[in-house]
This record gives C-alpha cells, structure tokens and sequence, in this order.
C-alpha cells in the first residue's frame, strides 16, 4: 500500500518550454501533496505544498508564477514548470499524506528535468 | 523556520556492524520524525518513524530514538548488510495543518563487505 507514482521519470526539454509533471497516489487519496526539489548529492528542499481543492503554498523563494501547481483530485497533483531555463534542471519529487492528521509522506521516484 | 542538522555526511562501516545516524532539531513544536533510505535516482523510501510522545522505536534491525529535552534523534541499524548502502535523510516536522518536512543534509552510508 501507499504507492505514489511520478510521470514522467525523466524529461529533457529546450529553453523557454514549459513541462508538466505528474504525481498520483495510486492506493489512497491524499488531501495534501508535496513537491520537493533535490540538487545532484543534496538534499530534499521543499517547494510547495498543495491541498486538494485549493491554491497551492509556496515556500520562501520559490516562484509561484514559474512552477505553477494544481491539485484537482484526491489522487493527482501537477507541477509545471513553466519557461523552463537551465538552471531548472533537478530532480523534482512529489509526496502524498493521507489525510489531516496524519503526517506519514510517502514520495514518489522523482522526475528528472534537463533543460537544454 | 526548522532547522534540521544530521552528521555523519558520510559513514563507512563493516558488514555486520552497526550504524548510527544522528539529527538534531531546532524547533521544539517539531512532534514528527521520519528516516528515509534513498537509493540512486529514485525517491526516497519511508524506513521508520517516531512521534514526539515515544522515546524509542524499533523495527527488526532498526531503531529509532528521540530526545525532547536535547532536541535530537538517532537512527540506529544493527548487523549491517551491503544492501543497507544508501542516503539516508532525517526529517522533522511540526506536523500542523498542510506541514512539509524539513531534512537533513543526508548521510551516505557505505557498508564495506
């Protein structure tokens, strides 16, 4: 149980593309997903939190106008990372929790972004 | 904000012996504290956690302890196998409303055969 998936696994775009990133709990519905970057031997920085229904929360720095988030399900939140350049490229993870009060993350494999 | 301070970056063991990772935290109202292996290129996997009103958790070779007073928790595994090899991350969390973890810098721990 508690399987969280990603598509896709790895994606290489060119500059000034955007690229939608997918992120769906397959065995249960999570009110509240995550999205987290990860620089090459770093680690996991938080980007935005989004709850099903409503607009996302961005942390400090991250820009709300370039990685737009949607969660229009119990079960699918989208990131997309818009006029994508270079330095954009990461590894980018999601995570899902269940529900209010329960605050088990389960991640998904990530998705690697180049930015040519 | 939280702060999440994790040492060794990097532990090198035998196989067989045990392994100790430890994190220390900065804010109090932190009550969640996840451990996850993350294997190259792919995500982070959930080995074991503990919440603020237990002291200890254990899960066959691993366990997990926490110190309130101190602010700090230890990841501990036992008769290290060269499958253990891998990043391990410590998380906190204050657990309210729509809360992210906050990680550590990682450990890469290397079980030597």
């Amino acid at each position: 149980g508690a399987v969280v998936s990603q598509h896709p696994s790895r994606v290489i775009c060119k500059s000034g593309t955007s690229v939608k990133i997918e992120c769906r709990s397959l065995d249960f519905q999570a009110t509240t997903m995550f999205w987290y970057r990860q620089f090459p031997k770093k680690s996991l920085m938080l980007m935005a939190t989004s709850n099903e229904g409503s607009k996302a929360t961005y942390e400090q720095g991250v820009e709300k106008d370039k990685f737009l988030i949607n969660h229009a399900s119990l079960t699918l939140s989208t990131l997309t990372v818009t006029s994508a350049h270079p330095e954009d490229s990461s590894f980018y993870i999601c995570s899902a929790r269940e529900g209010q009060g329960i605050q088990t993350q389960y991640f998904g494999p990530g998705t690697r972004l180049l930015v040519l | 904000g939280e702060n999440v301070e994790q040492h060794p970056s990097t532990l090198s063991v035998q196989e067989g012996d045990s392994a100790v990772i430890k994190c220390t935290y900065s804010d109090s109202a932190s009550n969640y504290f996840p451990w996850y292996k993350q294997e190259l290129g792919k995500g982070p996997q959930l080995i074991i956690d503990i919440r603020s009103n237990v002291g200890e958790k254990k899960d066959q070779r691993i366990a997990v302890t926490l110190n309130k007073t101190a602010k700090h928790f230890s990841l501990h595994i036992t008769e290290t196998q060269p499958e253990d090899s891998a990043v391990y991350f410590c998380a906190a969390s204050t657990g309210g409303g729509a809360d992210g973890l906050t990680f550590g810098k990682g450990t890469h721990l290397i079980i030597q055969p």
